[in-house]
């Protein structure tokens, strides 16, 4: 079965310390990973996928195959990244009868000042 | 700027009442979308389109309706609104070929069924 999991529906740390929200997934093709973040009365929007290997507001996020899994990353908490982030996967190519994303429950990540 | 855009943003209603939350973008995106959000479920897809005249069902579309007659709006409607069907609904949007898989979302349509 495709499927992703966020195992923590709530993750509360201090500012300043390291943070990991975590999503495992199971996919049968070549996935596209992503996280999305919705900030308090903000839409959801995306934070970062995984082929641009970027590090946005200081997160960063790698595919693990063997362990099928893309934790998202922060070194450093902030107070302004209290969020609700979900993790998302799709088919790596866009003709794929699999193009839908599918959808983690999300995390709902809270950092304590 | 472009931009995707909900009404609705907030609605309360009646069981049984239909009710009808507008999406319209100015992307010129050929896929739109609707979820639910609920607490413990996270995003649900309800229905899809990938074009004019094209709609599709989601993992939970019993009891909703779409229409896709051009390609800025898809209407979401609840034929017999129940209270189940209270929740927080997204319309987003995306570019199949241009951006495999990023989805830009509306601000979200409060629907409360009494």
């Amino acid at each position: 079965a495709q499927r992703v999991t966020q195992p923590e529906k709530l993750l509360s740390v201090f500012k300043g310390a390291p943070v990991e929200l975590k999503c495992n997934y199971s996919y049968s093709g070549s996935p596209e990973l992503f996280w999305y973040v919705q900030y308090s009365r903000q839409r959801l929007q995306l934070l970062l996928r995984h082929i641009s290997r970027e590090s946005i507001k200081g997160f960063t996020a790698d595919l693990n195959k063997g362990e099928t899994s893309f934790h998202l990353k922060k070194p450093f908490a902030q107070e302004e990244d209290s969020a609700m982030y979900y993790c998302a996967l799709t088919s790596l190519y866009p003709m794929d009868s699999n193009y839908q994303l599918i959808w983690g429950a999300g995390t709902k990540l809270i950092i304590k000042p | 700027d472009a931009e995707i855009t909900q009404s609705p943003r907030h609605k309360i209603t009646e069981t049984g009442r239909q009710v009808t939350l507008a999406c319209h973008q100015t992307w010129n995106h050929n896929n739109m979308f609707w979820y639910r959000q609920d607490l413990g479920h996270g995003l649900r897809l309800i229905h899809y389109s990938y074009g004019v005249q094209d709609t599709n069902k989601g993992e939970v579309s019993d009891g909703y309706s779409v229409s896709r007659s051009n390609t800025e709006d898809l209407p979401l409607t609840l034929e017999s609104a129940a209270s189940s069907q209270t929740s927080v609904y997204f319309c987003a949007s995306s570019d199949l070929h241009g951006n495999t898989g990023e989805l830009f979302f509306g601000e979200g349509s409060r629907l409360t069924v009494l």
